[in-house]
């Protein structure tokens, strides 16, 4: 089973500023079978974005994510109000189970 | 507009059994697989079971493996997660998740609590 581990656990930002998230992987990710949700207080989460580097429908381009291997980043290029959440990575890259990795809480600081 | 609206949770006494069910509309539901995905109170997010399009196939994970049941009905765009020897840890609100095509989650329901306590 491939453990995602993210980090950091909370990252303290400011609207305006740039948010880089980590996700790494105890072993390679399949193609790249990346994917990113958010998920806010009292929500569902949300699918930000998939196959490492592909936005969902209606994400905004401020958030973007790359990497491969076993090293993903999510970057959220200027940081709005709204953003603020716990952002989850999840692998797919294999057959289940699908893990997620422990999140990360994005909070304004 | 793809929706997914679970129901069946409440609370439960360790060691008894709980149905929750998802009712799919907006998409070509015999088309997905579907997934059920649970978040103990203030925790991260755990894959539990998915079920292909067809039924045929179905996987767990293994803290759930043999006491769940993941099931569907086509003719009625619903798939359900039977839950039986349950335990304190289950305790959890329980996301039912569409697959895309690729076992990434594009659409989520809203959850559906299921306490496990006596």
């Amino acid at each position: 089973e491939i453990v995602l581990t993210q980090s950091p656990g909370t990252l303290s930002l400011s609207p305006g500023e740039r948010a880089t998230l980590s996700c790494r992987a105890t072993q390679s990710v399949t193609n790249s079978y990346l994917a990113w949700y958010q998920q806010k207080p009292g929500q569902a989460p949300r699918l930000l974005i998939y196959g490492a580097s592909s936005r969902a429908t209606g994400i905004p381009d401020r958030f973007s994510g790359s990497g491969s291997g076993t090293d993903f980043t999510l970057t959220i290029s200027r940081l709005e109000p709204e953003d603020f959440a716990v952002f989850y990575c999840q692998q797919y890259g294999s057959s289940p189970p699908y893990t997620f990795g422990q999140g990360t809480k994005l909070e304004i600081k | 507009e793809v929706q997914l609206l679970e129901s069946g949770g409440g609370s439960v006494q360790p060691g008894g059994s709980l149905r929750v069910s998802c009712a799919a509309s907006g998409f070509t539901f015999s088309n997905y697989a579907m997934n059920w995905v649970r978040q103990a109170p203030g925790k991260g997010l755990e894959w539990v079971s998915v079920i292909s399009g067809s039924g045929g196939s179905t996987h767990y994970a293994d803290s759930v493996k043999g006491r769940f049941t993941i099931s569907r009905d086509n003719s009625k765009n619903t798939v359900h997660l039977q839950m039986s020897s349950l335990r304190a840890e289950d305790t959890a609100i329980y996301y039912c998740a569409k697959d895309s095509w690729r076992s990434f989650f594009d659409y989520w329901g809203q959850g559906i609590l299921v306490t496990v306590s006596s």
